[in-house]
């Protein structure tokens, strides 16, 4: 079945230690994306890319790196640099398609990350 | 301020009651409006609203777009216990069709047997 895959669906870190999230699509989509999710803030866009080998800074980038080397997989990583590494991670992806037309995103399961 | 801003923030219901969730909006350089549900883990898509005043309708859902107000509603008839979600509300940035999108904080409505 086509989707989007996260991994792992929980994942404990100690402070200082950098972590990365997995996110893999069978969708053959050229966008992807990763927000986080907070209690009361809804999503929150930290990184996205339009295209294989190129991504751009989403809102909240500080402390967060990514890699697009794969036009399936667009991987997370949390740094020691992330002040509040505590929540909820999404990745989601998209058809960029022609301009006129209206793409919505498709949603990954999530994983949660908790800093211990 | 640019932001998207959803309304009540929780609701409680019971089954067979009417809700109509708001969401409302501050620029108008965008290309869409989505409403997504979420019930554990991933949101999945319910409606893509670009055109004003035309009622999107999905079974018991609907959902109607104010380009002049800036404003969505997201109207749910007849309640179940399954419509118990977090709904959350999003807009696109500027021309694009991606998923780049600005959301609310989403609405938590519980439904009650």
């Amino acid at each position: 079945d086509g989707g989007i895959t996260q991994s792992p669906k929980y994942l404990f870190r100690k402070e200082g230690q950098n972590v990365t999230l997995s996110c893999e699509q069978n969708l053959n989509h050229d966008a992807m994306y990763w927000y986080r999710q907070d209690p009361g803030q809804g999503l929150r866009l930290i990184y996205y890319s339009q295209i294989v080998n190129d991504f751009q800074k989403g809102d909240i980038a500080e402390g967060y790196s990514v890699s697009r080397e794969k036009k399936e997989s667009f991987p997370l990583t949390v740094t020691s640099a992330q002040k509040n590494p505590t929540a909820f991670y999404l990745c989601a992806s998209s058809s960029t398609g022609v301009p006129t037309m209206n793409t919505e995103a498709f949603f990954g399961q999530g994983t949660r990350l908790t800093v211990v | 301020e640019d932001k998207v801003v959803q309304s009540p923030l929780s609701l409680v219901v019971h089954e067979g009651d009417t809700v109509t969730l708001n969401c409302s909006y501050e620029v108008t350089n965008f290309r869409s409006l989505l409403w997504y549900k979420q019930e554990k883990k991933a949101p999945t898509f319910l409606f893509m609203l670009t055109s004003s005043g035309i009622e999107k309708k999905s079974g018991r859902l609907s959902s109607i777009l104010d380009k002049k107000e800036l404003f969505s509603i997201l109207n749910i008839t007849a309640t179940q216990t399954g419509d118990s979600a977090i709904y959350l509300c999003a807009r696109g940035r500027g021309s694009s069709n991606t998923g780049k999108l600005i959301f609310g904080q989403g609405t938590t409505l519980q439904v009650k047997p």
